[in-house]
């Protein structure tokens, strides 16, 4: 079974709302979890690296005030995309490592419209 | 130079074939490597971890390359279903902690 979940698995919001994306780690306490961003036919781009109890760690380019990322526990990590607009429709996924192996959420589709 | 490269393809494969690609990476530091694989709209799956030695799981073999910095993965017998997006994914050490880089993906389509 899943040992990430990730939800919605699919969203459609209007331009200028914020969405926020959930992701467990159900048989782990993960204290840190990573976000992804992937447009079609591209590949899968680490966001940032959220780190449970601090400041998520960002990649250069993306933009900390748009993209918040809350590790409140050790097995939740929530990404919000806020002030939504088009370009940042994509699809979101979030991972953590475990013994040096990956395991990802679902995704979640977003489209800004 | 992108820190994990692949040839995007698609590698057009004859059912039954072999096929093969690489990967190839930037940081000698990186630690450890794993070949995904991703369906359209789903997320990455694990297939293999690789390991120094190259390992092999069923139809499946991974190899690495340290002195030339690239993992390869050969699939034998080719079915239908392998047709997929391989992706190679690379975990390097840095100052903020390990990081999963992954490549841009090698599609696989596997014809009758």
């Amino acid at each position: 079974g899943a040992v990430v979940s990730q939800h919605p698995s699919w969203v459609i919001c209007k331009s200028g709302t914020s969405v926020k994306i959930e992701c467990r780690s159900l048989d782990f306490q993960a204290t840190t979890m990573f976000w992804y961003r992937q447009f079609p036919k591209q590949s899968l781009m680490l966001m940032a690296t959220s780190n449970e109890g601090s400041k998520a760690t960002y990649e250069q380019g993306v933009e900390k005030d748009k993209f918040l990322i809350n590790h409140a526990s050790l097995t939740l990590s929530t990404l919000t995309v806020t002030s939504a607009h088009p370009e940042d429709s994509s699809f979101y996924i979030c991972g953590r490592v475990r013994n040096t192996e990956a395991f990802f959420g679902q995704g979640t589709r977003l489209t800004v419209v | 130079r992108k820190e994990v490269e692949q040839d995007p393809g698609p590698f057009n494969v004859p059912e039954g074939a072999t096929v093969a690609f690489n990967c190839t990476y930037s940081n000698s530091a990186s630690q450890s490597f794993f070949w995904y694989r991703q369906d359209c709209r789903k997320e990455p799956k694990l297939l293999m971890s690789v390991y120094s030695s190259g390992n092999e799981d069923g139809r499946f073999t991974a190899q690495l390359n340290r002195a030339s910095q690239y993992i390869s993965l050969l699939i034998r017998d080719s079915k239908l279903s392998d047709s997929a997006t391989y992706l190679c994914v690379v975990n390097a050490p840095r100052a903020a902690g390990n990081k999963l880089t992954f490549g841009g993906g090698t599609r696989v389509l596997v014809k009758p």
